[in-house]
């Protein structure tokens, strides 16, 4: 049972554009969220993270947005550039434990 | 300081053999949690550890298991290995407190032939 989901497997942006990715989860027990990115053959670095008490968490180009009764999060990338090409996943810490969910992942290719 | 250093990267096992894979957190991180990554699934939890007591259990087969020593590195053994086994096998470190972030070693590539 996929408790985090990232619905678009991939996704292209011209440099220089916004990146929205997406993430849904249906756990409420869920209190903080992070936004990994992954090149290939590297483990996943941390990004992002925002907690529950917020809506937004800014970090230069990226933004991270939470809409908790729709159980949304979404991360902007502005401007997006090239080596932003990976794969970035979001991931969800319940209230009650350690453990990370994820979601499968939105590959992102940055179009120079 | 040091990042999460996982050993061996590549690894080639037949089919009924079993494994034994390494994490080394970083330095005072206590929590150590392993994930396996195939295409399509993402990361999928395998177990957590803290103080060498494991705290959480993904739904995974009892021929993954896991230890963690004294001082926080962590093993996980797979026995019986399947074809399905074969993916890339993650540890992370955190630090006790909850609500952080947990990093990231670069894997072990298992591929079961």
């Amino acid at each position: 049972d996929q408790q985090v989901k990232q619905n678009s497997p991939s996704l292209s942006v011209q440099e220089g554009r916004i990146s929205i990715l997406n993430c849904d989860y249906t756990n409420s027990m869920f209190d903080y969220f992070l936004w990994y990115k992954k090149y290939p053959a590297e483990g996943p670095t941390f990004l992002i993270s925002i907690s529950s008490i917020k809506d937004k968490n800014e970090d230069g180009r990226f933004t991270v947005f939470l809409n908790k009764s729709a159980k949304h999060l979404s991360l902007h990338i502005v401007p997006s550039q090239p080596g932003d090409s990976a794969v970035y996943f979001c991931a969800a810490i319940s209230n009650t434990g350690n453990q990370f969910y994820f979601g499968t992942g939105t590959s992102l290719t940055v179009i120079p | 300081k040091a990042g999460v250093t996982q050993t061996p990267r590549y690894l080639i096992k037949t089919r009924g053999q079993q494994v034994t894979l390494s994490c080394s957190p970083i330095s005072g991180h206590r929590s150590v949690s392993w994930y396996q990554q195939t295409p399509g699934q993402g990361l999928q939890f395998l177990f957590e550890y803290f103080s060498e007591t494991q705290r959480n259990k993904g739904n995974f087969p009892g021929r993954f298991s896991g230890r963690q020593f004294s001082n926080s590195r962590s093993e996980m053994n797979v026995s019986t290995l399947e074809l399905g086994d074969s993916a890339l096998y993650l540890c992370a470190s955190s630090l006790q407190d909850k609500n952080t972030e947990a990093f990231f070693g670069q894997g072990t590539r298992l591929t079961v032939v």
